[in-house]
């Protein structure tokens, strides 16, 4: 059974301040995704990293895949208010269109 | 261009009744998958529809059913509903089965059961 283990589950922060969140298994996924989610609302995509080692920036959020596929982080760099949310790591079931989601982020950034 | 749409956006239900949640994937999209989220948790993949038919199903009790219609939409059908079912019910369309990359979320129907 493939299984994604985010952490930490709760973050605050004050607004300026830098964080990364971890999303770790014990399996090979061929790619993982990003999302950010806000109340009441869907999952938004982020980022699809793909190779192992993969570095991708989007603004402030920089996002890498472990070389071994079995890991990711996501980095933010001077958050703000607005990255408040629930960040969610997601990886695809082998050969399947099922999405495997980790136990999300809650990330509270105060002004 | 429209995307995922669901209705209703939120329910009240009381133990042991039915409920109906809807949903119309992306344009274009020929595969719905319903996805259940607890408070503060990651999606749960329940099960996904293509060409009318149950293709995959998750770790679900068979009082989780659902159809989908030759237009592509969808509804999610939940029996003898329990106080842990309160939960936001997910609906997510892609062009193709095994396509997860290509996922595109609907905002939910948020079930309460009280």
């Amino acid at each position: 059974t493939q299984l994604l283990e985010q952490s930490p589950q709760f973050l605050s922060i004050q607004e300026g301040e830098n964080l990364t969140v971890y999303c770790n298994s014990s399996s090979v996924f061929s790619s993982l995704q990003w999302y950010r989610q806000e109340p009441g609302e869907g999952p938004v995509l982020l980022v699809t990293v793909v190779t192992g080692g993969e570095v991708k920036k989007l603004k402030r959020l920089t996002f890498q895949f472990g070389d071994a596929r079995k890991d990711s982080s996501l980095h933010i760099t001077a958050a703000q208010p607005g990255d408040t949310g629930l960040y969610l790591c997601a990886g695809g079931a082998s050969n399947t269109g099922k999405l495997i989601f980790g136990q999300g982020t809650t990330l509270q950034v105060k002004p | 261009d429209a995307g995922v749409t669901q209705s209703p956006t939120h329910l009240i239900k009381t133990r042991g009744q039915q409920v109906t949640l809807r949903c119309s994937p992306k344009s274009g999209h020929d595969t719905v998958s319903w996805y259940q989220q607890a408070l503060g948790q990651g999606p749960q993949f329940i099960f996904q529809y293509y060409e009318e038919e149950e293709r995959q199903r998750g770790n679900f009790p068979d009082r989780f059913s659902g159809h989908q219609f030759p237009n592509y939409s969808s509804e999610l059908n939940v029996n003898a509903l329990l106080l842990g079912d309160s939960a936001l019910y997910l609906c997510a369309s892609s062009l193709y089965a095994d396509r997860w990359e290509k996922l595109f979320f609907g905002s939910g129907t948020q079930l309460s059961v009280l």
